[in-house]
């Protein structure tokens, strides 16, 4: 068990640009969540996998972002024509499938993506 | 809609000397509690959490909580501290589902 683990972990990019985050959780995590952190912020939800199925998206993820999880395992997620605003720490979640529903699943966390545009 | 409040954005104290963070929580159905800490150039890790059951809970490290439901609170405390424990500290609330809502986090910085 290597944890989640998030690439890149640092991403400069100048306004206007595409970038694209990956994340690979925890191997047999079914369950994967993407967060967002400004300074002097908590973690703010983004959105939510089970499986490859996206099952919540928060109202924070813009119409220029977009998350995917094609095949269950890994997650991307990209965002379009980034702005200053973007700017943030990135931060991967996984939990395992827990019989019952999500009670009391604990979230392991990945080192996140810093983005800085420009 | 739930929310989180960690008053102190910084705490500094030094070795050895007891500390408490302090939470509060907002929520109009009943929630799960979590601290997780973050210490630097690395991931959030669950500290401790409260599901059910004993209202305080304890983690491997010394830390523990108690989840006080009339005055929405769970603190967090350790009798004495180390240097080791200086990091950002965040509450958590979960109600209910899969989604976590944080507070703004506390960064404790311990004092030789």
């Amino acid at each position: 068990d290597t944890g989640v683990s998030q690439d890149p972990r640092h991403k400069i990019t100048k306004r206007g640009q595409n970038v694209t985050f990956r994340c690979d959780p925890i191997s047999e995590h079914n369950r994967l969540y993407w967060y967002r952190q400004t300074l002097g912020q908590g973690p703010e939800f983004l959105t939510y996998f089970q499986n490859e199925a996206q099952l919540e998206k928060s109202r924070l993820l813009s119409d220029r972002f977009s998350a995917e999880r094609p095949k269950g395992s890994f997650s991307t997620l990209e965002i379009q024509r980034t702005e200053q605003g973007d700017s943030a720490m990135y931060l991967c979640a996984s939990s395992p499938p827990t019989a019952g529903g999500p009670t009391n699943d604990e979230q392991y966390f990945g080192p996140g993506t810093r983005l800085t545009v420009t | 809609a739930q929310s989180v409040t960690q008053l102190d954005s910084q705490v500094p104290v030094f070795e050895e000397a007891p500390v408490e963070l302090r939470c509060n929580y907002s929520s109009s159905v009943s929630v799960y509690l979590f601290w997780y800490v973050q210490y630097p150039n690395q991931g959030l890790q669950l500290l401790l959490k409260y599901l059910s059951g004993s209202t305080l809970v304890e983690s491997i490290n010394g830390f523990e909580a108690e989840f006080n439901k009339s005055q929405t609170s769970f603190h967090l405390r350790k009798p004495s501290v180390h240097i080791s424990d200086t990091a950002e500290y965040f509450c958590a609330v979960r109600p209910g589902t899969y989604k976590y809502i944080f507070g703004t986090g506390t960064r404790l910085k311990v004092l030789a």
